[in-house]
């Protein structure tokens, strides 16, 4: 199985730009979510998903999207690119349930000139 | 802001010797989790602990949770090169009966490198 693919891998943006990054999960997993990491920051959580359809803030949304159209698919979407976007997104999958471990893509890095 | 606080930020170790990580958190919490990230990778998940455990192994590793000092660590034991990576307390802090949705909390990490 693939898990978790993110793509692209690098994106170098202008400010201003908008663009989308794509996450895909082939585990079927019912919940899904977006991260930043940043130097010293450890890993933030942006937006997540329980669901087709249902989509939830996290600890720093603004200046991003999403929706969940499918069960596998959860893209996030910067509306209109910031320096301060500069970092490094996760897309992670799990399952239903109280206990159970967080499946990571292996990342996307994002700067913004 | 950051749930966890981990200690240290950077350890340095030969091959062979045992590593410890710590973390503090300052909620209550569903679990405690662990994870591993290569250079350049996405985190893999290593152990979870739950609330009403104190003590949890999986292979070389060994976690520990003290929910009163509200504080876990981390230990590997007989560390290979291979181990060489940063690690990162997650915390859910679901509260009992509820859902996380997968919502996880993360300390800021420590950088392990083991020398051969």
């Amino acid at each position: 199985n693939a898990g978790v693919t993110q793509t692209p891998k690098f994106q170098v943006l202008k400010t201003g730009q908008s663009m989308t990054l794509q996450c895909a999960q082939d585990m079927n997993h019912e919940y899904m979510s977006w991260y930043r990491q940043d130097p010293g920051m450890g890993l933030r959580l942006i937006h997540y998903s329980v669901g087709a359809g249902i989509t939830d803030q996290g600890e720093v949304p603004n200046g991003y999207n999403v929706s969940r159209s499918t069960t596998e698919d959860f893209p996030l979407r910067l509306l209109s690119a910031a320096p301060s976007q500069t970092s490094v997104y996760f897309c992670a999958s799990s399952r239903r349930g109280r206990y159970s471990p967080l499946h990571f893509g292996n990342g996307t890095r994002l700067t913004v000139t | 802001s950051q749930q966890g606080e981990e200690d240290p930020q950077a350890l340095s170790i030969q091959e062979g010797e045992n590593a410890t990580m710590n973390c503090s958190y300052k909620t209550s919490i569903n679990n405690l989790q662990w994870y591993r990230q290569n250079s350049g990778r996405g985190l893999v998940h290593l152990i979870l602990i739950r609330s009403n455990e104190r003590e949890k192994h999986s292979g070389r590793l060994r976690v520990t949770l003290d929910t009163s000092k509200k504080s876990s660590s981390l230990l590997i034991t007989a560390s290979r090169a291979a181990d060489t990576a940063s690690y990162f307390c997650a915390t859910d802090a679901t509260l009992a009966g509820g859902t996380s949705y997968g919502k996880l909390t993360f300390g800021q990490g420590t950088i392990l490198t083991v020398h051969p």
